[in-house]
């Protein structure tokens, strides 16, 4: 089974730093099939980054995307408050078609 | 711009069949797959499947033996049954949109929280 595992499981900043997140892959796969969202608490995920390194409609350009083969990165540049949520990484093709990271916390130090 | 209403039964009791809806606004079924997801309280995002406009289906093979996902091009809607209930199928169901060629879920429906109790 195809896995995405993310770090780290949380991340300790404060507005304005910059963060810096981690998604592998259990195998290679496209760099097509990777893409990034953020959860606020009672909210469904946004799409933030598709394509690994996509920014989606409407993303402010302090987000970006990178990585290929196995391992990828989403980065922050600079943290705003609306910023600190939970991040997943998804990635579609293997089984199960689609697969999401565990996530990682964002929270202000 | 494309909005995803969804809804369906909040309280189940064990065994019972798990039933939501999403209606599409703005946006055909054509073109797209359309996707049922869901998050255990306090987990992660976990995939259930995925429908066409065609009716096509494709499964995570975890819940396959006890999901049918189907559409109804006249409401332009798809729904979700999940079959014999546990406190395990706890969770907010979302729908979302799939976006072919880059791989990706561009809209959500709102969540729907499902609880399974005695």
């Amino acid at each position: 089974e195809f896995e995405l595992t993310q770090s780290p499981d949380t991340l300790s900043l404060s507005p304005g730093e910059r963060a810096t997140l981690s998604c592998r892959a259990s195998q290679s796969l496209s760099s097509s099939y990777i893409a990034w969202y953020r959860q606020k608490p009672g909210q469904a995920p946004r799409l933030l980054v598709y394509g690994a390194s996509h920014r989606a409609p409407g993303i402010p350009d302090r987000f970006s995307g990178s990585g290929s083969g196995a391992d990828f990165t989403l980065t922050i540049s600079s943290l705003e408050p609306e910023d600190f949520a939970v991040y997943y990484c998804q990635q579609y093709g293997s089984s199960p078609t689609w697969t999401f990271g565990q996530g990682t916390k964002v929270e202000i130090k | 711009q494309v909005q995803l209403q969804q809804w369906g039964a909040g309280l189940l009791k064990p065994s019972e069949t798990l039933s939501l809806t999403c209606t599409v606004h703005g946006a055909a079924l054509s073109d797209y797959y359309w996707s049922w997801i869901r998050q255990s309280p306090g987990k992660g995002l976990e995939w259930i499947g995925e429908v066409n406009h065609g009716g096509s289906t494709n499964y995570n093979p975890s819940l396959e033996n006890r999901v049918t996902i189907s559409v109804d091009r006249s409401k332009n809607q798809f729904s979700l049954k999940l079959r014999s209930v546990t406190a395990a199928d706890t969770a907010v169901y979302f729908c979302a949109r799939n976006v072919i060629y880059y791989f990706y879920m561009d809209v959500w429906g709102k969540g729907t929280t499902v609880t399974v109790s005695s």
